[in-house]
Formats: structure tokens, C-alpha cells, sequence
């Protein structure tokens, strides 16, 4: 048990539709990240968010957005869904000396 | 360049054998580094941090050569229950690029 919630487990969607994946934990942290692990590969670092402003980006394109509310809980929004989103989503909040703690993640499929 | 890079493998390796992963990074300006593993369908989950040159855990050790750009994870006298994908992190302003992850089998 992280203690970082991930909903859905699972989700299955159709091309073109939009998407959203939520992120929360049992105590407040205020640096979260997410990435995007496609079968066989490692995770993709997505964006990150500290204190609801994004500050960091990876080389994602702009359809993939965030949000970060006032109890550090947050969202990863993806528009208008490609074959190649299919993916496992994972949410992880920074713990300090020791670096970032998962969450179980969300499986998308994309159809 | 990519960003972070490791040899995939996968290794596959008898019980009690002594095994090493390397890892590569980029970017100079990383400060620390996290080893972490993956069970398949599972999320990762930390290993090992280090913040120097280097840090030991009972039968993991890893190793930091800043002027080299690795670090290196050993894993002494390997167990069935080794048997994983090895993600290694340099972190960069809290923001962690990983490789591709290097699978290994422990074989009875």
C-alpha cells in the first residue's frame, strides 16, 4: 500500500475521445508528477505539478493537460485519444530523500 | 542523446550469481539518483537513492561516477525473488527521466 490512489484501474476508450485520470494520497504533498509507460518500455515523464502551477514538461503534446487542486489531489486530462495512448498512467508524488512514490496506476486502452 | 540509458538485457542469471546493471545519463546537472524496480503489471517501487558516491543495502550496492556520467546497481548473491526490471532515475530538479529498465530473470 503507497498510499497514492489512482481511479480508474482500468479504462477502455475509443479513438478521438477525451479522458480523465485522477491522482490522490492519504497526506498532503505538494510535487506531483506523471508519466506514461507503454508495454516494454519505462516510464515517460509527462509534467510534473508543484502548488497547482505545472512546472516541469516532457515531449508531450499539448492534448495531454493537468490539473493540481488545493489538496494536492490531481488530474491528468488527455484530448482527442490515439491508438498509441494505450498505456499504463502513472501518478507519483515526491517524497523527498526518497524520490518519487507510485501509484498502482491506470491501465488505458485505446480502441 | 536520450536522456537516460540502459541495457535492457535481459539477464538471466543462476541463484546465489552476482549481477551488475549499468546506467547512463546526460544530464550534468542531475544531483541524485534512484534505483528503482518493477514487477511486470506492477508500479515501481524504490530501491535504492544515492546522494554521494555511492550506497549499500544489504546485497545491493550502487555506485555513482559523476565524472563518467553512471551509476551502476550490484546485486550479490541473487534470490528468485530478484527477478524484476531495474529502472534507473537521475534526478533533475525533482523531475526524474527513467531508461528503459533492465529485466532480470533469477534462475533456480
Amino acid at each position: 500500500e503507497t498510499g497514492v490512489t489512482q481511479s480508474p484501474t482500468h479504462l477502455i476508450k475509443t479513438r478521438g475521445q477525451q479522458v480523465t485520470l485522477r491522482c490522490s494520497s492519504q497526506s498532503g504533498h505538494n510535487t506531483v508528477s506523471w508519466y506514461q509507460q507503454a508495454l516494454g518500455q519505462g516510464p515517460q515523464f509527462i509534467f510534473q505539478y508543484y502548488r497547482e502551477e505545472e512546472n516541469g514538461r516532457g515531449n508531450f503534446p499539448p492534448r495531454f493537460s493537468g490539473l493540481q487542486f488545493p489538496n494536492y489531489s490531481s488530474e491528468l486530462n488527455v484530448n482527442a485519444l490515439e491508438l498509441d495512448d494505450s498505456a499504463l498512467y502513472l501518478c507519483a508524488l515526491w517524497t523527498g530523500l526518497s524520490g518519487y512514490t507510485f501509484g498502482s496506476g491506470t491501465r488505458l486502452t485505446v480502441v | 542523446r536520450k536522456e537516460v540509458e540502459q541495457d535492457p538485457g535481459p539477464f538471466n542469471v543462476p541463484e546465489g550469481a552476482t549481477v551488475a546493471f549499468n546506467c547512463t545519463y546526460s544530464n550534468s546537472a542531475s544531483q541524485s539518483f534512484f534505483w528503482y524496480r518493477q514487477d511486470c503489471r506492477k508500479e515501481p517501487k524504490l530501491l535504492m537513492s544515492v546522494y554521494s558516491s555511492g550506497n549499500e543495502d544489504g546485497r545491493f550496492t550502487a555506485q555513482l561516477n559523476r565524472a563518467s556520467q553512471y551509476i551502476s546497481l550490484l546485486i550479490r548473491d541473487s534470490k528468485l525473488s530478484d527477478s524484476a526490471t531495474y529502472l534507473c532515475a537521475p534526478n533533475t530538479g525533482n523531475q526524474f527521466y527513467f531508461g528503459t529498465g533492465t529485466s532480470l530473470t533469477v534462475i533456480p
